[in-house]
Order: C-alpha cells, then sequence, then structure tokens
C-alpha cells in the first residue's frame, strides 16, 4: 500500500521567501507529526496533529513557522521569511493512532530544503 | 541540551560479525524506546523497539537491550550483513506530561558493514 508522501522532495528558496510544505500520510492515520533534522543533526520534532487539531505545537522554532491539516488528511508546514538556518530536511510520519509513545511512526522520504 | 544522545557518529564492522549500537538518555520519564533506520535520501524505517519496563527485546537479528539505572541502551545486529549499512538513529518517546508521542531523537550512528 501507499506510504507516506511528501512534496516537493527538494526546494531551493531565496533567503525571506515563504515555502510550503505538503505531507500526505497513509490513508486512515489519525496522528500526524513533523520533524526535521538539521545537517549533522538528530531529528528535531515541530509539531503534532491528532485529527485536524494540532494539540502540541511545542517544536515550532519561531512564529514563522506554522501548519495545518485539513479533512484529516493532508498537511501542510508553512515557513514564512526563510532564512538560512531554516535549511534541514523536514520529515512527515503518521501513525495510526492517537499519538501514544507505542505507535510505530512511519516517515515520509522528506523535502530537503535549501535557503540561500 | 540533548536528551537522547549517541556517541559515536559512525562504526564500522566486518561482514558476520557483531554490530553493537549505543545510545543514552537523561529522561526518566521516557517509557518507550525505539531504533529507527535511514537510507539516503528515504525517510527512516521502525526498525525494533522496547518498552521500559523490559530489558531486552529480540527480532530477527536484531536485538535491543535496556539498561534502565544506567540510562542506556544497545542494539545488537548479529550476524551484520552489507544490506545493514545505513545511519541508525535511537529515539525514545513518552506518554507523560501530554507529550502525545513525539519522538526524541539522537543524532545517528552511521553504520558501515563491509564485505
Amino acid at each position: 500500500g501507499a506510504g507516506v508522501s511528501q512534496s516537493p522532495s527538494n526546494k531551493v528558496t531565496e533567503k525571506g521567501k515563504d515555502v510550503e510544505l505538503r505531507c500526505d500520510p497513509i490513508s486512515g492515520h489519525t496522528a500526524l507529526y513533523w520533524y526535521r533534522q538539521s545537517l549533522g543533526q538528530g531529528l528535531e520534532f515541530l509539531i503534532y496533529f491528532q485529527g485536524n487539531s494540532a494539540p502540541d505545537k511545542s517544536g515550532l522554532p519561531s512564529d514563522r513557522f506554522s501548519a495545518e491539516r485539513t479533512g484529516g488528511s493532508v498537511s501542510t508546514l508553512t515557513i514564512q521569511r526563510t532564512q538560512q538556518e531554516d535549511s534541514a530536511v523536514y520529515l512527515c510520519a503518521s501513525s495510526p493512532q492517537l499519538g501514544r509513545s507505542t505507535d510505530t511512526q512511519y516517515f515520509g522520504p522528506g523535502t530537503r530544503l535549501t535557503v540561500l | 541540551d540533548q536528551q537522547v544522545k549517541q556517541n559515536s557518529p559512525s562504526l564500522s564492522v566486518q561482514e558476520g560479525r557483531i554490530s553493537i549500537l549505543n545510545c543514552d538518555y537523561t529522561n526518566s520519564m521516557f517509557d518507550y524506546f525505539l531504533w529507527y533506520k535511514k537510507y539516503p535520501a528515504e525517510g527512516p524505517t521502525f526498525l525494533i523497539s522496547i518498552s521500559s519496563i523490559k530489558d531486552k527485546n529480540e527480532d530477527g537479528r536484531f536485538t535491543v537491550f535496556l539498561n534502565k539505572s544506567a540510562k542506556h541502551l544497545s542494539l545488537h545486529i548479529v550476524p551484520s550483513q552489507p544490506g545493514d549499512s545505513a545511519v541508525y538513529f535511537c529515539a525514545a518517546s513518552t506518554d507523560y506530561g501530554g507529550s502525545q508521542g513525539n519522538l526524541i531523537f539522537g543524532k545517528g550512528t552511521k553504520l558501515s558493514v563491509k564485505p
């Protein structure tokens, strides 16, 4: 069956521009997570969705970052006025349950964002 | 401050031998630990996990050991195969404090298995 998909796979943008990253979770998965991996770092949690609501936005690094999820499915991560330090691989994951620590998360291939 | 630490950025092992990847954590509220494997240009894939109430979980060639008193876990791969060459991430999770299962990852260890 189809896994988690993300688009675009690569995005190069100029500093100060806005970008939108898209995630299509596995069909029927309730929980959706965004992470990012900066160069030489581990994956860093950004935001969690349960259905369409985001009870945990604690990982968003600044107010330039926002995310939404519609129809309990597709999610979009938006970064406004991008900075060079935003350059990273942005990964999306989904899981079938409601955000328990024991639920396996299935990751997409990621979007590599480069801010020039 | 890193809550999950993988102090070895890389490890090289001969095919057929044992690979041991280590991970340390600082948060005593973590109750679930996972290992993910990542190939270049792909997302991480779940490998094996262990609950904090256990000290060992085995799945084929992969075994994870948990030492709660030392806040240490390790992943053993026996025998190692060239296809195991990848970056391995240790991750931890907790339901405490309403964290909703988000994973805290280490920086990863790049394993190279040489034929």
